[in-house]
């Protein structure tokens, strides 16, 4: 069955240095997502990205964050300089161009296990 | 900002106890999934409902969505310790650009 994988699975950094985590969402799928999920809280959503430019950011996702989609396969997030604060899981997650009602896309998130990130 | 607050955040059962989760916005979304998260994992996908006032049923689970499409339930019959785990809903909102998560429900199923 076709799966999001993410690398690597655990980083461990020291602050003010950059991060790449990368994924590869599956292979059909033309919406590509990351969210970060900090240690006991929720799952909270950094940006989309479709047809090679990002469709809608979180505040989160501010000018040390940058995605990119270098090859046709591979999907980057990249943190320039990392922060104490920057710890998470962060889940990389795909989904097809399935257009429901009100033209929302219906489709499901597919999501990776997850790149640990401490910043040390 | 859409805000999706889970209630219970926490559940500690025995097994065979039935159980519901809520799940409530001020926000309409054009649909709804709930998602299940198990410790080290992604979350993985239960169901979406689209419609209000739909329900779905998934074995023992059922989920509702509320006619004016800002809450959802899932309910669980007789639970088991299978059933542990991070339960999420997450919102989709009108022209998707993103998934909106709720605040969660962890489970506890005892045996």
């Amino acid at each position: 069955e076709p799966e999001v994988t993410q690398t690597p699975s655990h980083q461990v950094t020291q602050m003010g240095q950059e991060v790449i985590l990368r994924c590869v969402p599956i292979s059909n799928h033309l919406y590509f997502y990351w969210y970060r999920q900090i240690l006991g809280q929720k799952v909270e959503f950094l940006v989309s990205f479709y047809n090679n430019e990002i469709s809608e950011k979180s505040e989160i996702f501010d000018d040390q964050f940058s995605v990119e989609r270098p090859d046709g396969s591979n999907f980057t997030l990249k943190i320039r300089s990392t922060k104490l604060e920057d710890s998470a899981m962060y889940f990389c997650a795909s989904s097809e161009a399935l257009r429901g009602r009100f033209g929302a896309n219906t489709g499901e998130l597919f999501f990776g296990e997850g790149s640990r990130l401490t910043v040390l | 900002t859409q805000l999706l607050e889970q209630s219970p955040q926490f559940l500690s059962i025995q097994e065979g106890e039935n159980l519901t989760v809520y799940c409530n916005s001020s926000s309409v979304f054009s649909s709804l999934q709930w998602y299940r998260q198990e410790p080290g994992e992604g979350p993985v996908l239960l169901v979406t409902v689209v419609t209000g006032g739909e329900v779905k049923k998934l074995k023992r689970l059922t989920f509702q969505f509320g006619d004016a499409r800002k809450d959802s339930s899932l309910h669980i019959t007789a639970a088991q310790p299978g059933d542990t785990g991070l339960y999420l809903c997450a919102g989709v909102n009108t022209g998707f650009q993103k998934l909106v998560f709720g605040t969660g429900t962890r489970l506890l199923v005892s045996p």
